[in-house]
């Protein structure tokens, strides 16, 4: 176990709507990033965040977005859902940016 | 832009046997490579790690190669057992740079009983 926490597991959205998943950093870590992973891919690097402010940003458009509060945990906010959004999005918490990633167990999201 | 990539999707071994999964990496600069286990409905778990001022080191079981020369990169897990079923990532960092995690497609590791 990780320590590193989302919400929900699983989620069903229809094209168009909006959707927020949640995340709970490990302990004393106060770096969170998000990745996106395709069915059969790799994880694929969304944006990060540290101390509240986004720390980097991977090739994904405006309508996905993020937050990271005072207590480090973070959420991830996708607008306007398009089918290809539909994906296991992974949230992992480190100590610096590129340092070795504690990743959660996911949501999944399906977008019908 | 540059990516992981990986040699063999699949790769079946029998219980006992030793598993080699291998990493090619395209950016010369990385100085920073991790090798994460992902099982069914998890998210990627930590095995180990490499800086680029190493070429060998080993953990209880595993022991991941770097050779910077032809940018390759591996895992040698020992003794495979059934419990290592699962897809197997290497990722890739401009550690210095402080840039995210680039991640390969993975390998999916299959323990024959």
């Amino acid at each position: 176990e990780t320590g590193v926490t989302q919400s929900p597991t699983h989620l069903i959205k229809t094209r168009g709507q909006q959707v927020t998943l949640r995340c709970s950093s490990q302990s004393g870590h106060n770096t969170v990033s998000w990745y996106q992973q395709a069915l059969g891919q790799g994880p694929q690097f969304i944006f990060q965040y540290y101390r509240e402010e986004e720390n980097g940003r991977g090739n994904f458009p405006p309508r996905f977005s993020g937050l990271q509060f005072p207590n480090y945990s973070s959420e991830l906010n996708v607008n306007a859902l398009e089918l290809d959004d539909s994906a296991l999005y992974l949230c992992a918490s480190s100590l610096t940016m590129s340092e070795k990633l504690f990743f959660g167990s996911g949501t999944q999201l399906s977008v019908l | 832009g540059e990516s992981v990539g990986l040699h063999l999707p699949t790769l079946s071994v029998q219980e006992g046997d030793n598993s080699i999964i291998n990493c090619a990496y395209s950016n010369s600069a990385s100085d920073y490579f991790i090798w994460y286990k992902q099982e069914s409905g998890k998210g990627p778990q930590f095995i180990i790690d490499i800086r680029s001022n190493m070429d060998k080191r080993q953990g209880q079981r595993v022991t991941v190669l770097l050779n910077k020369t032809v940018k390759h990169l591996s895992l040698q897990i020992a003794a495979t057992q059934p419990g290592d079923s699962a897809v197997y990532f290497c990722a890739e960092t401009l550690n210095s740079g402080n840039t995210p995690l680039v991640f390969g497609k993975g390998t999916r590791l299959s323990v024959i009983a």
